[in-house]
């Protein structure tokens, strides 16, 4: 089954400084990507997502891309903010046969004033 | 703006408890699911179902079940609550079974003592 490997667990960075999460999938099958931010006390919100058919994918200061040969994807952030504190989740999800949406484990990100 | 609500945000149970936890959504949304998060282990797939009165196994099924009687409406049964079954539960729902974005519920979090 799918297996979905999230890097690095924590980061810490300043304002203004950028911050990139790196996951890594096992099933070449997989064709969609999302990647999910939570606050603190709230439920995940998806933030962007990517499917397999694309390599990059940009949301104003948030950006998605995608490698499928080294099956890979990561989430970039420019122009951090102290509103980008939170923990992210990447996920992937497969079609056909027994569909899942597989969650890594999540990342904390801190942004300092 | 899609609403997932969840009946309690917090809850303390005994050992041995039948606990129920509710989860409604105002989308007409065809699929809802139940994820289990504790540190470390990101989120995990309970149970999901695509339709009324239909359900399929996630990831980590044992201890619960589930119920699905209305469209907007599923609920997750611990039949007899143990200690290991301390954690937040995530109540999702999607217009689609995957490859699409969920949407969260504020969460649950568990206490079995």
């Amino acid at each position: 089954g799918e297996n979905v490997e999230q890097h690095p667990s924590t980061l810490s960075v300043q304002e203004g400084d950028s911050a990139v999460i790196k996951c890594t999938y096992s099933d070449s099958a997989s064709n969609y990507f999302p990647w999910y931010k939570q606050e603190l006390g709230k439920g995940p919100q998806l933030i962007i997502d990517i499917r397999s058919n694309v390599g990059e994918k940009k949301d104003q200061r948030i950006a998605v891309t995608l490698n499928k040969t080294a099956k890979h994807f990561s989430l970039h952030i420019t122009e951090t903010q102290p509103e980008d504190s939170a923990v992210y989740f990447c996920a992937a999800s497969t079609q056909g046969g027994s569909e899942k949406l597989v969650f890594g484990k999540g990342m904390k990100l801190t942004v300092n004033p | 703006d899609v609403k997932v609500t969840q009946s309690s945000r917090y809850l303390v149970k005994r050992t041995g408890e039948k606990v129920f936890l509710e989860c409604v959504q105002d989308m007409d949304h065809e699929n809802m699911f139940w994820y289990r998060q504790d540190p470390g282990l990101g989120l995990r797939l309970i149970y999901f179902s695509y339709d009324v009165k239909m359900k399929e196994k996630g990831d980590i099924p044992e201890g619960y079940s589930v119920s699905r009687e209305k469209k907007e409406r599923f609920s997750l049964i611990l039949e007899s609550a143990s200690t290991n079954q301390t954690s937040m539960y995530l109540c999702a729902s999607s217009l689609q079974v995957w490859s699409v974005e969920q949407y969260f519920g504020p969460g649950t979090r568990l206490t079995v003592t």
